[in-house]
Formats: structure tokens, C-alpha cells, sequence
């Protein structure tokens, strides 16, 4: 059971490059969610999922898109990266996302991504 | 937005009682309060939740007052191990609440 993995670790892009970050759970969880955590600040919600081919927008949601196409595949894209997308994205999933109770999610380990 | 409130960072030191407290003035009825602990460099890992009175774990235990507007972390004989950053959340069915903040950022010392 390998939990939440996130694909690359590491990503270097220059301006205008475009790519997409991938998310992978193992735990047949129904909801999924795509932070970034900037230096010194909390995390904040960019886009979450509800479940297959459902998505929708959270905090910060200018800039990327997302695709849920499989259950257990959350992915986040950035077409035209920017440097004020440089930071550390990280995935989370949860089995229900609170309806009687509010869930836990688990993390993935994070990527770290500098846009130059 | 549920925005919460908590301490910039605290000092510790080793085999002492840590208390972080959390401020939530606009929790709603059925809203939840999770905390999470963060080291550097992974990602953040649920530490306990609760809804009202208090909670107690194998790891730490969550006090929250009958008005709920507010809740306190007690972390038992921390160690330097326990040095990470703390999130206090209001989680509720709507999922503008899902809010980090901050955190707060123990610093056990030896």
C-alpha cells in the first residue's frame, strides 16, 4: 500500500513551458486535492475533486487545470508556467470529504517546482 | 471563509507539556477542527480531530470549550522530534473551509 505518490519530485521549467504534475492513490478514495505551499505560508486548496471525472476550483485556482479521469489519477497541468508558480505542490486524497464526518486526507510527499 | 488563527511559533523544551491554541470565531454547527503536523520538506499528516469537549489520542489530545471558538493542541512530553509546524482547520461540508494557514512552528529544544 503505497498511499498518495506524486510524480516528478523535482521540475525545473522555464516561462511559458507547460507541464503536468501526477497524482496517484492507492487507497480507493474518493476525493482528491491539489495544494501548493509557498515558503513560510500554509497550504492553499488549488483545485479538488469529488470523484471520477468531477472537478472544481478551490482558493488559487488561476493558472492550472485538472483532470480526474481515473479514480485513482488526480492530475494537475500548468500550460504556460509562470514564476510565480514556483513552489512545492502536494497532493491529498480522502476517502469522503465530510459529509457526517469530516475526513482525513493523506499527503503525498510533494514536488518541488522552480519556474525560471 | 472559516480563517483560523494560531501563534507565529512557540519554544519547547524536551519532556515539557506543549499547548497550542487556535482561535475559529466563525465555526459553524457542523464544522470539525483537525489538526495536522508538518516536517520539512513532506507533506502534512492528521495529528486529531474533534468536534467538542475533548479528544485524546495515542499522540495528543484536543480541548475544544463548549462555545467551540477555539480549540488547544496539547502535545504531552514533546521531543525534539516533535519540532514541525502545526495546522489548526475547520473542516466542514463545504469545502471553501478546507484553510491551512500559517501553522504554527514548534521548536523543541535539547
Amino acid at each position: 500500500n503505497a498511499g498518495v505518490t506524486q510524480t516528478p519530485k523535482f521540475r525545473v521549467l522555464k516561462t511559458g513551458q507547460s507541464m503536468t504534475l501526477l497524482c496517484a492513490q492507492d487507497m480507493n478514495h474518493e476525493y482528491m486535492y491539489w495544494y501548493r505551499q509557498d515558503p513560510g505560508m500554509g497550504l492553499r486548496l488549488i483545485h479538488y475533486s469529488v470523484g471520477e471525472g468531477t472537478t472544481a476550483k478551490g482558493e488559487v485556482p488561476d493558472g492550472y487545470n485538472v483532470s480526474r479521469l481515473k479514480k485513482q489519477n488526480f492530475l494537475l497541468g500548468l500550460e504556460s508556467a509562470a514564476p510565480s508558480q514556483t513552489s512545492v505542490y502536494f497532493c491529498a486524497s480522502s476517502y469522503s470529504g465530510g459529509l457526517a464526518k469530516a475526513d482525513t486526507q493523506y499527503f503525498g510527499p510533494g514536488t518541488r517546482l522552480t519556474v525560471l | 471563509l472559516a480563517k483560523t488563527t494560531q501563534p507565529i511559533s512557540m519554544d519547547s523544551y524536551e519532556g515539557q507539556e506543549v499547548n497550542i491554541t487556535c482561535s475559529h470565531n466563525n465555526i459553524a454547527t457542523n464544522d470539525y477542527i483537525t489538526w495536522y503536523q508538518q516536517f520539512p520538506s513532506q507533506g502534512p499528516r492528521f495529528i486529531i480531530q474533534g468536534y467538542k469537549t475533548k479528544v485524546t489520542n495515542e499522540v495528543a489530545s484536543l480541548f475544544i470549550p463548549a462555545d467551540r471558538k477555539s480549540s488547544t493542541l496539547s502535545l504531552p512530553r514533546v521531543s525534539l522530534s516533535d519540532t514541525a509546524v502545526y495546522y489548526c482547520l475547520v473542516v466542514g461540508y463545504n469545502f471553501n473551509k478546507f484553510y491551512f494557514g500559517s501553522g504554527t512552528k514548534l521548536n523543541v529544544k535539547p
